[in-house]
């Protein structure tokens, strides 16, 4: 089966404490990538990263970081010194290899970011 | 105009209205989707369009039909809705449908159906 679990429905913090948003995803591919998107009350879905199943490489993008981890099936992101510009839903997505050519990508539920001044 | 666009982005229609929604990008993509995106559920994939022939079909009942033109542009028609069909609709873009072709999402349709 091909899923992706975000447990975190809501998380509620104070602005500047760092939070991680938790993702772990199923799936039998070898091959497959992993999304992370945000998604602002404006309603439009905003691409943040994108990371091939080979390349367990963690990455920094400003206070963005993500720690990827096989054995684990988890693809986790932390935001540092969290502003109340980073309050929206937050969804991790997975594109398995073996979908073929029909851009298929299966999304979590979703974890709603609330940080407050 | 940048990324991609939907028109209308509120819509309130009643059962037996037909109305349309519209997507453009301006990305010179070849790929375009529609998704459903209804409350406390993850965001269902119903179209997939690349080159403008329909790739993918998500078991999508038939009061939807999607059209798409040319590369840059996509419609969702809607007729004879069920409440049940309120939701967000958004559309998305890609280079291609490969696994590895980045989704670029519009600011979506809210749609609401009396």
């Amino acid at each position: 089966a091909q899923k992706v679990t975000q447990a975190q429905t809501e998380i509620s913090v104070v602005e500047k404490e760092d939070v991680t948003l938790d993702c772990v995803y199923e799936t039998r591919d070898t091959t497959y990538y992993l999304f992370w998107y945000k998604q602002p009350p404006s309603g439009e879905l905003v691409f943040l990263i994108r990371r091939n199943s080979f390349d367990e490489q963690n990455e920094i993008s400003g206070r963005y970081s993500w720690n990827f981890q096989k054995s684990t099936s988890s693809f986790n992101f932390t935001i540092t010194a969290s502003q109340v510009v980073d309050s929206a839903v937050y969804f991790c997505a997975l594109s398995p290899h073996g979908s073929g050519n029909t851009g298929k990508l299966i999304f979590g539920q979703g974890t709603t970011l609330q940080v407050k001044p | 105009e940048t990324g991609v666009t939907q028109t209308p982005r509120h819509l309130v229609m009643g059962m037996t209205n037909k109305k349309s929604l519209k997507c453009e990008q301006h990305l010179g993509h070849n790929a375009m989707y529609w998704y459903k995106q209804s409350a406390k559920k993850p965001l269902e994939l119903m179209f997939v369009y690349s080159l403008e022939e329909r790739v993918e079909n998500n078991s999508v009942p038939s009061r939807f039909s999607p059209e798409c033109p040319n590369s840059s542009h996509l419609f969702l028609h809607l007729h004879t809705l069920q409440p049940e069909d309120s939701a967000l609709y958004l559309c998305a873009s890609s280079q291609g449908t490969l696994p590895t072709d980045t989704q670029y999402f519009g600011p979506g349709t809210r749609l609401t159906v009396l």
